[in-house]
């Protein structure tokens, strides 16, 4: 079946550094993407939502400056952490929708941890 | 705006038992309502959708009901297994293919 890969799984990096997480469909075409992010023992929040070839709509009191959001192709979304800060660590993870909007995929997820 | 809340946050039971995890969401028009499991430090496992229109859906020991109207979903799951230990995420679908999650239920199966 349809898989949604994330890289990496898992980083650290120090305050002020940017992270750049790559999110794959490997034999879909994700024409939309969705970026989460999951703070300890609370649920996924919505971040932003792209579209191939489009600029990424950003939910309120998320910083679009801060959380670069890429999707060139229907098969790579990336979302690079600018500057990134303590605060900024959490599970992000990536949703893939294939053509109709009823198939999604889940990525497994990237942990990250700024010191 | 839709908001979506699970209950109880944790659940303990002992090995065997039977089981319900509580949600309820705010606005009733939706698309579908989705059950996932998460591991710690994991993704999302899909486990039942059920589409607007339907009253449940079953997968093996699991059982998820949908009362649209109420705006309430409950997830069964039959003669636990420690191995059922993870958290649980229900999460409904409304325009533009958006998913509202809740925060979950840990639960835990002891053996």
């Amino acid at each position: 079946g349809a898989v949604v890969s994330q890289h990496p799984s898992w980083v650290i990096c120090k305050s002020g550094t940017s992270v750049k997480i790559e999110c794959r469909s490997l034999d879909f075409q994700a024409t939309t993407m969705f970026w989460y992010r999951q703070f300890p023992k609370q649920s996924l929040m919505l971040m932003a939502t792209s579209n191939e070839g489009s600029k990424a709509t950003y939910e309120q009191g998320v910083e679009k400056d801060k959380f670069l959001i890429n999707h060139a192709s229907l098969t790579l979304s990336t979302l690079t952490v600018t500057s990134a800060h303590p605060e900024d660590s959490s599970f992000y993870i990536c949703r893939g929708l294939a053509g109709g909007r009823d198939t999604q995929y889940f990525g497994p997820g990237t942990r990250l941890t700024v010191l | 705006k839709q908001e979506v809340t699970q209950i109880p946050a944790a659940l303990s039971v002992p090995e065997g038992e039977n089981l319900v995890l509580n949600c309820s969401f705010t606005d009733s028009a939706i698309y579908n309502l989705q059950w996932f499991r998460q591991d710690p430090g994991k993704g999302l496992t899909s486990l039942l959708l059920i589409q607007s229109s339907q009253r449940e859906q079953t997968s093996g020991r699991l059982n998820a009901s949908l009362d649209k109207s109420s705006g309430r979903s409950t997830l069964y799951i039959a003669a636990s297994q420690p191995g059922d230990s993870a958290t649980y995420l229900c999460a409904v679908k409304t325009s533009g293919s958006r998913l509202t999650f809740g925060e979950g239920t840990q639960l835990t199966v002891n053996p």
